[in-house]
């Protein structure tokens, strides 16, 4: 069974500092895909980047990337020059073999950004 | 935006009593999923639909029934809710290896 692991369920930030939060993984699937979301206190989900196993590359979308460590199955996300809008709840989740939509989740980081 | 509503948005119903939470998409995706979010936690898989009448059990599908006789519609019920069910539920599709939430319904049994 996938897992999806994140050890810190709150973290604070100053404004404009780089900030990483960790995600560990299981699964026994050689083709996966690790995902990050931002949910503020609005409560929608808002889809940040995407990590396939075999890319090669970190994913990087604008100020967010993603540390793909596959050996220590590992994807954290590290968000540069902090803004106080990323003050919000982050989850890190996994897709199931080719369905994004059948994925694991883990319980979320809440990331405060200090000003 | 992927063209998702959900509704109601809200709804506080008693424990006992059957409730259906309509999912609506007009981009004529064919894969629809519900989960739903318990306080402090991830997101779980209720059910899932792979287009018109063609569903499947999620991880934490007991309680829950699903239908789906549109491609633009996917319905969640309730049963006969609990308080066990009290959550915020989220419907979700799929495109290519990212999936796209509704902005969630507030759901309160009591």
């Amino acid at each position: 069974a996938q897992k999806i692991t994140q050890t810190q369920p709150g973290m604070f930030v100053q404004e404009k500092e780089a900030v990483t939060l960790d995600c560990t993984y299981d699964t026994s699937d050689q083709s996966y895909g690790l995902f990050w979301y931002k949910q503020p206190s609005s409560g929608e989900m808002i889809f940040l980047i995407y990590q396939g196993s075999y890319d090669e590359q970190n994913a990087t979308e604008g100020r967010y990337s993603l540390n793909f460590q596959k050996a220590r199955k590992s994807a954290n996300l590290v968000i540069s020059a902090s803004q106080l809008g990323d003050s919000a709840m982050y989850f890190c989740a996994m897709r199931e073999g080719r369905d994004a939509g059948k994925s694991t989740f883990g319980d979320g980081t809440t990331l405060t950004v200090k000003p | 935006d992927a063209g998702i509503t959900q509704s109601p948005r809200h709804k506080v119903t008693e424990t006992g009593t059957p409730v259906t939470l309509r999912c609506h998409q007009t981009e004529n995706h064919r894969y629809m999923y519900w989960y739903r979010q318990d306080p402090g936690h991830g997101l779980r898989l209720i059910h899932y639909s792979y287009g018109v009448k063609d569903t499947d059990k999620g991880e934490v599908s007991d309680g829950y029934s699903v239908s789906r006789s549109k491609t633009e519609d996917f319905l969640l019920t309730l049963e006969s809710a609990t308080s066990s069910q009290t959550s915020v539920y989220f419907c979700a599709i799929s495109e290519g290896d990212t999936i796209y939430f509704g902005e969630g319904s507030w759901l309160t049994v009591v």
